[in-house]
């Protein structure tokens, strides 16, 4: 089935500093989604993403809708203990299709740790 | 505001025994997902419904049911327990199939 590649799959970081992680298709994607998931809770949406090139902020978080429609990038600037989670990353490609590709499609994720 | 409420949150089930994790939302939302979470694995589709009456499969559909004879309430069965569904599930829901998702707070299931 159709994959998003999300990278690095963990990363271990200095509190303070930046962070960035992506996603990429061989695909079109129409919408990126970015998510938090923290310890026994479930995805948290962090930031929506809905046209090529759009670059959306959310507090130290910002997301970049790639031009070519294929890749996203997520970037968390001055890093805090509280950033620890696993990111993920969520596309579609057909909007409003009805059947099975409108489904969003995940990422594996991106493991966070934080050393204070 | 409740959102997507799972129950149960844990559950241990011996192997062959069916059970029924139970999924609602209370935003209206015509979409609505059932996801699993294993390790390195990401979030898996098992099955979803588009509305009230109107379900299908996803990635990994296999040992699972599914209804949607409410738009509130998403339930899924699993029909005979296997040691492969020892898992965390996720329902989900949207106002529309494309849109972002509001996640439950997940079951963590073991079968044994």
């Amino acid at each position: 089935g159709q994959q998003l590649n999300q990278s690095p799959q963990s990363m271990f970081i200095q509190e303070g500093e930046d962070v960035s992680m992506n996603c990429t298709s061989s695909s079109i994607f129409n919408t990126w989604l970015w998510y938090k998931q923290e310890p026994g809770e479930g995805p948290v949406l962090l930031i929506a993403l809905y046209k090529a090139g759009e670059l959306t902020s959310n507090g130290r978080l910002t997301a970049q809708f790639g031009i070519t429609r294929k890749d996203s990038f997520l970037n968390i600037s001055a890093s805090i203990p509280s950033d620890v989670g696993i990111y993920f990353c969520a596309g579609q490609r057909y909007m409003n299709y009805g059947g099975s590709q409108g489904n969003l499609i995940f990422g594996k994720g991106t493991k966070l740790s934080v050393k204070p | 505001n409740a959102g997507v409420t799972q129950t149960p949150k844990f559950q241990v089930l011996k192997t062959g025994q069916s059970m029924t994790l139970q999924c609602a939302q209370d935003m209206n939302h015509e979409y609505m997902s059932w996801y699993r979470q294993d390790p390195g694995m990401g979030l898996r589709l098992i099955h979803y419904s588009v509305g009230a009456g109107i379900t299908d499969q996803g990635e990994v559909p296999n040992g699972y049911n599914v209804s949607r004879s409410t738009t509130e309430d998403f339930p899924l069965r699993l029909l005979s327990a296997a040691p492969s569904q020892t898992s965390v599930y996720f329902c989900a829901s949207s106002y529309g199939q494309g849109a972002s998702y509001t996640f439950g707070s997940g079951t963590r299931l073991t079968v044994v």
